[in-house]
């Protein structure tokens, strides 16, 4: 198993550009996530979904855009980016189990944005 | 979402039992105390999680309060590997979300 997979690892974008940051899992997860962590910092949540077409907005869920299409893959959209979103991207998935699952996370994204 | 509270950081001798403690006195009923830690320059990963009774598993020990307001991590014997940021982390039976406070960063001593 690859476990959850975030691609890019790596990637600069100049402010008002637009991307997708991947995050795929082979476990089949009905519950996954986004998280940022700015330097010195904890995770903070941004999007969550609990399943195929169900999405939900977490801590500080503005200029983030996200979809779940299938139970795979949550992709993570900046329409427009800003400085601001300068930070690692974390994704993580879990079974849902009422609070009493695991969670598995990925290697993470690092975006800077000039 | 329940809040939890850990010191910001402490430091343990290498081959020294370890005992890192969280504050959640804001827990409800059917709240599950989870712990994760953060190597350097990785994602977080799962340490072990409990709900009333003290848990064991190869990597920890978890000791809940009978009060469920408290909670300790249990390293038996730290090792320089065990060095990181441990978060306490409340995960709630409704939602299942993951909310991250800013855990305690483990120093081991050599």
């Amino acid at each position: 198993n690859a476990g959850v997979t975030q691609t890019p690892k790596f990637q600069v974008l100049k402010t008002g550009q637009s991307m997708t940051l991947q995050c795929a899992q082979d476990m089949n997860h009905e519950y996954m996530s986004w998280y940022r962590q700015d330097p010195g910092m904890g995770l903070r949540l941004i999007h969550y979904s609990v399943g195929a077409g169900i999405t939900d907005q977490g801590e500080v869920p503005n200029g983030y855009n996200v979809s779940r299409s299938t139970t795979e893959d949550f992709p993570l959209r900046l329409l427009s980016a800003a400085p601001s979103q300068t930070s690692v991207y974390f994704c993580a998935s879990s079974y849902r189990g009422l609070g009493n699952t695991e969670a598995f996370f990925g290697q993470g994204t690092r975006l800077t944005v000039v | 979402d329940a809040k939890t509270t850990q010191p910001n950081s402490m430091e343990s001798n290498e081959e020294e039992p370890v005992h890192l403690p969280c504050n959640h006195s804001t827990i409800s009923g059917t709240d599950y105390i989870h712990w994760y830690r953060q190597l350097p320059s990785q994602g977080p990963e799962y340490v072990i999680h409990g709900l009333t009774s003290n848990v064991n598993n190869r990597m920890a020990s978890l000791a809940i309060a009978e009060d469920r307001k408290s909670s300790t991590l249990i390293l038996h014997r730290a090792t320089l590997r065990d060095a990181a940021v441990y978060y306490c982390i409340l995960r709630a039976l409704v939602s299942d979300k993951i909310i991250f406070g800013k855990g305690t960063r483990l120093h081991i001593l050599p």
